[in-house]
């Protein structure tokens, strides 16, 4: 299947300051990426979605100036946590679709563990 | 908006045997896609199976296999000759095909299997 990269696979940070993740899909142009959030033993929660070229589309609840998504090319998307808090502290998850038709597989990134002291 | 039910947090299996994760799903959509994802300790996301709503015979991938009940809006996993790899948290997800294009992903709490030797 496709593969999908994470830059880092985990960071530390100190609380105040800003993280950026990235997530690549290797061998596939990604119309669609998307972005997760997972808490310990728990499922994945869509953060938002981004199309190349386009603003990101958030989430209920997600705040669009902490999250910033850039989606600056058919193979990268960007996270970045703007002043992370301890509260941010999570598993993030990105994942890619190729193309335009439902029911596509999505391609998932093999995570970036967040931690804020 | 939809929402997907998996009711068995955390089930077991002896090693060879079978297991059948459940799953439900409520949205007035009438055409989507459903999905079980693994996700072994690694915590990477795999696809496991897809079934396409319309699709009356059940989608089956060598050991694993599904029970669409579509008007019980039911879709349950089967996992046949269990083996220690398939130790994972499993999680049933939802793709409705409204024509929006958004292909977002609706996830279950997932349920976590263990394979005992």
């Amino acid at each position: 299947g496709a593969v999908v990269s994470q830059h880092p696979s985990w960071v530390i940070c100190k609380s105040g300051t800003s993280v950026k993740i990235e997530c690549r899909s290797l061998d596939f142009q990604a119309t669609t990426m998307f972005w997760y959030r997972q808490f310990p033993k728990q499922s994945l929660m869509l953060m938002a979605t981004s199309n190349e070229g386009s603003k990101a589309t958030y989430e209920q609840g997600v705040e669009k100036d902490k999250f910033l998504i850039n989606h600056a090319s058919l193979t990268l998307s960007t996270l970045t946590v703007t002043s992370a808090h301890p509260e941010d502290s999570s598993f993030y998850i990105c994942s890619a679709i190729s193309g335009t038709r439902a029911g596509n597989e999505q391609f998932f990134g093999p995570g970036t563990r967040l931690t804020v002291l | 908006a939809q929402t997907v039910t998996q009711s068995q947090p955390e089930m077991s299996v002896q090693e060879a045997e079978t297991v059948t994760l459940s799953c439900t799903y409520d949205t007035s959509e009438s055409n989507y896609y459903l999905f079980w994802y693994k996700q072994p300790p690694s915590r990477q996301m795999i696809l496991v199976i897809r079934q396409e709503a319309y699709k009356q015979q059940n989608a089956t991938e060598n050991r694993f296999s599904v029970n669409f009940q579509k008007a019980a809006k039911s879709f349950s996993l089967k996992i046949s000759d269990s083996q220690l790899g398939d130790t994972a948290m499993y999680f049933c997800a939802f793709e409705a095909n409204s024509g929006a294009g958004s292909y977002q992903l609706t996830f279950g709490k997932g349920t976590k299997l263990s394979v005992i030797p």
